[in-house]
């Protein structure tokens, strides 16, 4: 009974560097996302995709990019860290697009220093 | 553009009382409202929804309530126990016009032995 599973769970960045953020749910929804929280702060969407081989940008996409090349995945890639982007990131899964549940992941922090 | 306001943003009680924490949404076309529990250290998960052809909903000793006329929505909590102590949001989802799901910035509610 899995749900949505992000890997890793910690990570420091050095400033320039990138990396990549997994995310794999085992519930068959095609709907997936990827959220931050900064601390105090409420959620904002970074990116999400309808459907393998479909994404969107959301309310904060800048320094972002994604790929959906399964129904299963969904991995966030940092192209250049800032220490903006220092935060908590959540992977997220639904039924539905919207008016559903959304299913989150543990959340993998991020330090870029 | 469309936001969800939530007050208050931190909220303390003592054990056994209870907890009020309340939204207000402005995208009208806004039909479900769900609430999300996020303990330290985990993602957010959802206690309990409400449907905007509902104006009460309750589940053991949580309940929402919903005024679509003024655009509010609330989370009681009653017989406040310590393991309620946890982050919660709000959130505004409407199912028509691609995906549009606004989150509450958070409350943080500590319940005191």
């Amino acid at each position: 009974n899995a749900g949505v599973t992000q890997t890793p769970k910690f990570r420091i960045l050095k400033i320039g560097q990138s990396m990549t953020l997994q995310c794999t749910q085992d519930m068959n929804h095609n709907y997936m996302y990827w959220y931050r929280q900064d601390p105090g702060m409420g959620l904002k969407l970074i990116y999400y995709s309808v459907g393998a081989g479909i994404t969107d940008k959301g309310e904060v996409p800048n320094g972002y990019n994604v790929s959906r090349s399964t129904t299963e995945d969904f991995p966030l890639r940092l192209e250049l860290a800032a220490p903006s982007q220092t935060s908590v990131y959540f992977c997220a899964s639904s039924p539905v697009l919207s008016g559903n549940t959304i299913y989150f992941g543990e959340g993998s922090w991020l330090t870029v220093v | 553009g469309e936001n969800v306001e939530q007050h208050p943003s931190t909220l303390s009680v003592q054990e056994g009382d209870s907890a009020v924490i309340k939204c207000t949404y402005s995208d009208s076309a806004s039909n479900y409202f769900p609430w999300y529990k996020q303990e330290l250290g985990k993602g957010p998960q959802l206690i309990i929804d409400i449907r905007s052809n509902v104006g009460e909903k309750k589940d053991q000793r949580i309940a929402v309530t919903l005024n679509k006329t003024a655009k509010h929505f609330s989370l009681h909590i009653t017989e406040t126990q310590p393991e309620d102590s946890a982050v919660y949001f709000c959130a505004a989802s409407r199912n028509t016009g691609g995906f549009k799901t606004i989150f509450g910035a958070g409350t943080r509610l500590f319940v005191k032995a």
